[in-house]
């Protein structure tokens, strides 16, 4: 079954600072994609970046990017320049291309950031 | 675009009663919505995936006859959760794929807070 591991249940930034945030996951598969999902206080999910698993370059938005690592199945996220707006929980998530559909979730990173 | 709506955004009941929540594309048509469930500081739980027109599939240890999914139209899936009780009160979630896009296509609602007491 595939799984997907956050390692570290809470991480601290200072505003305009740079964090990465770890992940990795397990799967059998050739095919799926990767995602990071912010969860602010709101609770609202917001989908931050999202990569192809047959994609060898890094998906980047703006300040986040990705340093994903097939072979070590390994999906970190870095956050450039942190703004106070991206304290929030983090989650890592997994899907693969078949029929399933499911979103794996990791168990989340809670980032506070500094002022 | 592809915004998903839940109603409503809380709701308080007593125990025993039956709840319903409804989870709505507004500005796409949703070939599948799924359903999850999160405790405070925790991660999703996805309890249950939902396909237009036909009865939704549980995951395991999900009571089907718990909590009822219906998704009667392209646009809205409705949970009901049956005969409620305390620990039932959660956080529930819903999010939508987009039909004709890629399966890994979900947009998420802003969640249902239930609180039975």
């Amino acid at each position: 079954a595939q799984t997907v591991t956050q390692s570290q249940p809470e991480m601290s930034v200072q505003e305009a600072e740079t964090v990465t945030l770890s992940c990795t996951y397990d799967t059998s598969e050739s095919d799926y994609y990767l995602f990071w999902y912010k969860q602010p206080p709101s609770r609202q999910m917001i989908l931050v970046i999202r990569q192809e698993a047959y994609k060898q370059q890094n998906a980047t938005e703006n300040r986040f990017s990705v340093n994903f690592q097939k072979a070590a199945k390994s999906f970190s996220l870095k956050i450039s320049d942190s703004q106070l707006g991206d304290a929030a929980m983090y989650f890592c998530a997994y899907i693969d291309g078949g029929a399933t559909n499911k979103l794996i979730f990791g168990t989340g990173t809670l980032l506070a950031v500094q002022p | 675009g592809a915004v998903v709506s839940q109603h409503p955004s809380w709701v308080i009941c007593k125990s025993g009663t039956s709840v319903k929540i409804e989870c709505r594309s507004l500005d796409f048509q949703a070939t599948t919505m799924f359903w999850y469930r999160q405790f405070p500081k925790q991660s999703l739980m996805l309890m249950a995936t939902s396909n237009e027109g036909s009865k939704a599939t549980y995951e395991q240890g999900v009571e089907k006859d718990k909590f009822l999914i219906n998704h009667a139209s392209l646009t809205l899936s409705t949970l009901t959760v049956t005969s409620a009780h305390p620990e039932d009160s959660s956080f529930y979630i819903c999010s939508a794929g987009v039909a004709g896009l890629a399966v890994e296509t979900q947009y998420f609602g802003p969640g249902t807070r239930l609180l039975v007491l």
